[in-house]
């Protein structure tokens, strides 16, 4: 079965640029979520969907972080404006709709100048 | 609230060695237990998991046990090679809102 497909790889931006991140889940799995994994931490959950609804934003900076998956296939992260401190590896994963372990994508590295 | 504790690394080790990663937890309730392996510009992928105590996870010769008493899930490998060097994640996920919660990473280089 195809995996978590992420795009871009990497992405170099300066601050106060916007950017977007795309993710296609593997087919089938009705949850999506996006992380942000600062460099020596572990990821950090920014957004939770289950379908094309939001399960849990708790972690997302909505003032500059938005997300979205309106077919409630692929998904969107988007960031506006970026801030230095965004900085990170961006990953998607998703699980299936009876729950399981969370298949993860190669993640998108951004770098903010 | 969920967290998890991780041995600190780096961890470097010779081929063939024994290899213990320490990972403790606190949760509520009864969470299922992963153990992820992050190689250089990948993603994470699952290395083992268990769902209650006393269960044992393993894959590719890594095994860890899920201990109640001690809130631990050790990973152990008896002989490590060099295609092992990798970061390693506990994690730990309860069910109900099937939240990941990560531990900070421990970065394994294995020489040969």
């Amino acid at each position: 079965e195809a995996g978590v497909a992420q795009s871009p790889r990497y992405k170099i931006i300066e601050k106060r640029q916007s950017v977007a991140f795309w993710c296609n889940p593997i087919s089938g799995h009705a949850t999506l979520y996006w992380y942000q994994q600062i460099l020596g931490q572990g990821p950090k959950l920014l957004i939770q969907f289950q379908n094309n609804g939001v399960v849990d934003d708790s972690q997302l900076p909505k003032d500059r972080f938005s997300a979205e998956r309106l077919k409630g296939v692929d998904s969107t992260l988007k960031i506006q404006p970026a801030k230095l401190e965004d900085s990170a590896v961006y990953l998607c994963a998703s699980s299936p709709p009876a729950g399981g372990p969370q298949h993860f994508g190669d993640g998108t590295r951004l770098s903010i100048l | 609230g969920n967290s998890v504790t991780q041995m600190e690394g780096p961890v470097t080790l010779s081929e063939e060695a024994f290899l213990t990663i320490n990972c403790t937890y606190t949760a509520t309730g009864y969470p299922s237990l992963f153990w992820y392996v992050q190689y250089p510009g990948e993603g994470l992928q699952l290395l083992l998991k268990a769902t209650k105590a006393d269960d044992k996870g393993s894959n590719k010769g890594f095994e860890a046990t899920y201990r109640k008493e001690t809130t631990s899930f050790h990973l152990e490998k008896g002989s490590v090679q060099v295609s092992d060097s990798a970061v390693y994640f506990c994690a730990l996920l309860n069910f109900g809102n099937e939240k990941l919660t990560f531990g900070t990473g421990t970065r394994l280089t294995i020489i040969p």
